[in-house]
């Protein structure tokens, strides 16, 4: 079976500084890997994914994700936050093996500071 | 694309009710997954449908949960006889048939029993 970690319930950043927001998975096989933002009463909004290939990802809003296969990681990146990118972010797992469901985190919570 | 639709937005109901929630997924999409998430947790998978099968159920989707995608485009999923414990925020998501592609998730239904 699949699970992610997010060790950090919070990360508070000042704005124009760098974001790092922290994810390390377990999977049988290949992990497929996946980084969700959600603000109030909303939805999950995708930011990026990484299947395989280079193991840095670029997404949306400025945002990129390294994949690192020896410590199981998959940690969030944005080189300048801002105010606006204050949100709940979800790290996510896919196993081939269960290829239908998505495995979720407990969420970290962003707030920057302006 | 106009995205997930989900409605209502919000339900507030009795306990002992019954209650309904639609879900229609991106057109094109013939994947569509329901996922409960709880306060200060990551959403967890309930169940999952390609086209008008439902291939997957969670044990967290008790014989008061069901689902319906009878046509393989919109999406039930109807609780009964609701207990304190289903208050929650109900997400639904879709996806194309192509396994690396994400999961696009609509706003969500917040059910609040009293």
């Amino acid at each position: 079976a699949q699970s992610v970690a997010q060790p950090e319930d919070q990360v508070n950043v000042a704005e124009g500084n760098p974001l790092t927001v922290k994810c390390t998975y377990s999977v049988s096989g290949n992990p497929y890997l996946f980084w969700y933002v959600q603000y109030p009463n909303r939805g999950l909004q995708f930011l990026l994914k990484y299947i395989t290939g280079d193991n840095l990802v670029k997404g949306s809003y400025g945002f990129e994700a390294e994949f690192n296969k020896s410590q199981t990681s998959f940690h969030l990146k944005k080189p300048s936050a801002l105010v606006s990118d204050s949100a709940l972010y979800f790290c996510a797992v896919r196993d081939l093996a269960d290829d239908y469901k998505l495995s979720f985190g407990a969420g970290t919570t962003v707030t920057v500071r302006a | 694309d106009t995205g997930v639709s989900q409605d209502p937005r919000h339900k507030i109901t009795k306990r002992g009710q019954n209650v309904t929630f639609r879900c229609d997924p991106i057109s094109e999409h013939n994947r569509l997954y329901w996922y409960r998430q709880t306060l200060g947790q990551g959403p967890e998978f309930l169940t999952y449908f390609q086209n008008e099968a439902q291939l997957e159920k969670s044990r967290l989707l008790s014989d008061r949960f069901s689902a319906e995608r009878p046509k393989g485009s919109f999406s039930t999923l109807e609780i009964q006889r609701t207990e304190q414990g289903d208050s929650a925020m109900y997400l639904c998501a879709s996806s194309s048939g192509d396994w690396n592609q994400p999961q696009h998730f609509g706003d969500g239904t917040r059910l609040s029993i009293l």
